[in-house]
């Protein structure tokens, strides 16, 4: 199946954790994004990359650190988890400037 | 800070009605504009885009866009029960996409 696929679906830690989340895309597409959104269903986004470099990074914590091996793969570590970063986590992909496709997200709880 | 606002509801319609759904943005040099359907529980759906001022329909669904206003509306004809989700509005800013806080549609029977 083409799609935007991401692990794990659930992630249950405890707080001081770190942890990450794996996104690949098979659409081919050049551009790959970092979603977070929030217990109030607000979507926003955090990081971007385009064929591997970083092209947004909003203002996030440096704690989230995204790595893109190639451009088929985006990850996201998150180092020292806190209980303000419980959310889902959605991973989006697409071709530069074009609208988005969404991976299915992971949703992440902070114990 | 561009915003995009939307009322976060819930609209209530009954089944076979129209549903309207709107949203306002603050960055009037805008010019792309995304309808995202989320289904509880699930990731958000690409359902519709705009670029022009008009009207843009596909199926039971036509966006409009106003961009003197500031302004990009969702209408859904014939509303049915699996169009109950919620809403989001987005706005392309550079290479990202701004999104509203979404409106959740609720279609009875």
């Amino acid at each position: 199946d083409t799609a935007v696929s991401q692990t794990p679906k659930y992630l249950v830690t405890q707080m001081g954790n770190d942890k990450s989340i794996k996104c690949e895309q098979n659409l081919g597409h050049d551009t790959m994004y970092w979603y977070k959104q929030d217990s109030k269903k607000f979507l926003k986004i955090m990081f971007s990359y385009n064929n591997k470099e970083l092209i947004i990074n909003e203002t996030v914590p440096n704690r989230f650190s995204p790595k893109s091996p190639d451009k088929a793969h985006l990850n996201l570590h998150i180092n020292s988890l806190e209980l303000g970063d419980s959310a889902v986590y959605f991973c989006a992909s697409s071709p530069l400037g074009q609208p988005q496709h969404f991976g299915d997200g992971t949703r992440l709880s902070i114990l | 800070q561009k915003e995009v606002e939307q009322n976060s509801g819930p609209l209530s319609v009954p089944e076979g009605a129209i549903a309207s759904l709107n949203c306002t943005y603050s960055d009037r040099v805008s010019q792309s504009f995304f309808w995202y359907r989320q289904y509880s529980g699930k990731s958000p759906e690409l359902i519709m885009s705009i670029y022009s001022n008009g009207d843009k329909e596909d199926g039971r669904f036509t966006a409009q866009l106003n961009k003197a206003s500031q302004y990009v509306s969702l209408l859904i004809r014939d509303s049915q029960p699996s169009d109950s989700a919620t809403y989001l509005c987005a706005v392309k800013d550079t290479d990202k996409l701004i999104f509203g806080t979404g409106t959740r549609l609720q279609v009875f029977p």
